[in-house]
């Protein structure tokens, strides 16, 4: 079974811009969360879906938004992008929400210049 | 707030030897924990898990143990080898509820 895929990799973008990360959960998942990962703040939680729902929003500004397909893939969406937006942006699913075990994505790694 | 706390941000050890993680928790309706390892470059891999209503819970080289009165969960790599060497978060969630993880400690484990 394939794992969790996230597309791009790798993005650089200029402050001011608008960004859109997508992931593909392992066949079946129906929960997608993502998080981002700074150095020294672990993984912080952004959003979790379940049947194109949003079930839970983490403390973000309003700049950051998702959505959730009837296929269970799932996009997120930063805009007017500023410095401190750069990092690691994991996506995870689960079979079921809430989610016990979650199986990570390898992220997207964005920097903002 | 941070609701889960690992105060050690890195921890180095001999091969063969016992690494210690440690995870601190404060909000009292967690009941499920859980530990994932993660390598540069790569997502985070699930490792192990503990529900509130056992203290210990042990997959070949891997124990966790739970301590609900100190709130407090440690994960045990008995012994330890140089693969083991990467970033380890806990993580933890209310019945019913989102996972809040800790900060990771990279764990290095010397040949």
């Amino acid at each position: 079974k394939a794992g969790v895929t996230q597309t791009p990799r790798y993005l650089i973008k200029t402050r001011g811009q608008q960004v859109t990360l997508s992931c593909s959960p392992i066949s079946g998942h129906r929960s997608v969360s993502w998080y981002q990962q700074t150095p020294g703040q672990g993984l912080q939680f952004l959003f979790e879906y379940f049947s194109e729902t949003q079930r839970n929003k983490g403390n973000f500004p309003g700049r950051f938004s998702g959505r959730q397909f009837s296929n269970s893939r799932s996009e997120m969406n930063v805009s007017t992008l500023e410095l401190g937006d750069s990092a690691l942006y994991l996506c995870a699913s689960s079979l079921a929400a809430p989610p016990d075990t979650q199986y990570f994505g390898p992220g997207t790694r964005l920097t903002v210049l | 707030d941070q609701q889960v706390k690992q105060n050690s941000p890195s921890l180095s050890v001999q091969e063969g030897r016992i690494s210690i993680l440690n995870c601190d928790y404060t909000n009292s309706m967690f009941d499920y924990f859980l530990w994932y390892k993660k390598y540069p470059a790569e997502g985070p891999t699930f490792l192990i898990s503990i529900s509130s209503i056992k203290d210990k819970n042990e997959d070949g080289r891997f124990t966790v143990f739970l301590n609900k009165s100190a709130k407090h969960l440690s994960l045990h790599i008995v012994p330890s080898q140089p693969g083991d060497s990467a970033v380890y978060f806990c993580a933890a969630r209310p019945s019913g509820s989102r996972l809040t993880f800790g900060e990771g400690t990279q764990l290095t484990v010397n040949p």
